[in-house]
């Protein structure tokens, strides 16, 4: 049974342009959570999705934008990007409900 | 909303010797509490969660952890270290609707052979 997979691994842009990241989750899971994990800090969460819909948003601007497709696989899309944005993107997959998460190795964003 | 703090950035700790990586919490609600570990250029892996039932919770890799609800705090403790427990451990917590977890900044625990 796959877990939550990321693509790609590894990602080099330069400032302004645009990015798209992608999860697809662990078997069963219906619900992608986005997080965005900083050199030395914990994550933060970006936005869950479920049933297509975004359900909640951390504080993140609306350069940050997502989509989940009909079989829950996610992508996250990051607009006009700043060198802040550089970072490890890690999605969690999980069950609709106070569910546990499970994360994917994530993808590492470097924006020069 | 919820937050979390992990009191020690850094814990270096002898093989064999016991460790505890302590965290507290702020809510207002009823919460769910975790403990994820990162190993190096790796995702999170669960190593336990506190959901309900007993404040005394068992993970993987013989680690375990207390919820306290009076001291708002859910430390994580395992009784003998080894080298491959060196990595960065969070605390999370979220509410009852488990739709946003709250991270910790993470303490790197460092095992000394």
């Amino acid at each position: 049974d796959a877990g939550v997979t990321q693509s790609p691994t590894h990602l080099i842009k330069t400032r302004g342009q645009q990015v798209t990241l992608r999860c697809s989750p662990k078997s069963g899971h219906d619900t992608v959570s986005w997080y965005q994990q900083a050199l030395g800090q914990g994550p933060q969460f970006i936005f869950q999705y479920y049933e297509e819909e975004e359900r909640q948003r951390g504080n993140f601007p609306d350069r940050f934008s997502g989509h989940q497709f009909p079989n829950y696989s996610s992508e996250l899309n990051v607009n006009a990007l700043l060198l802040g944005d550089s970072a490890l993107y890690l999605c969690a997959s999980s069950l609709v409900g106070p569910r546990t998460q499970y994360f994917g190795p994530g993808t590492r964003l470097t924006v020069l | 909303a919820q937050s979390v703090t992990q009191l020690d950035s850094q814990v270096p700790v002898f093989e064999e010797a016991p460790v505890e990586l302590r965290c507290n919490y702020s809510s207002s609600v009823s919460v769910y509490l975790f403990w994820y570990v990162q190993y190096p250029n790796q995702g999170l892996q669960l190593l336990l969660k506190y959901l309900s039932g007993s404040t005394l919770v068992k993970g993987i890799n013989g680690f375990e952890a207390e919820f306290n609800k009076s001291q708002t705090s859910f430390h994580l403790r395992k009784p003998s270290v080894h080298i491959s427990d060196t990595a960065e451990y969070f605390c999370a917590v979220s509410d009852r609707t488990g739709n946003q977890f709250y991270f910790g900044t993470g303490t790197s625990l460092t095992v000394i052979p």
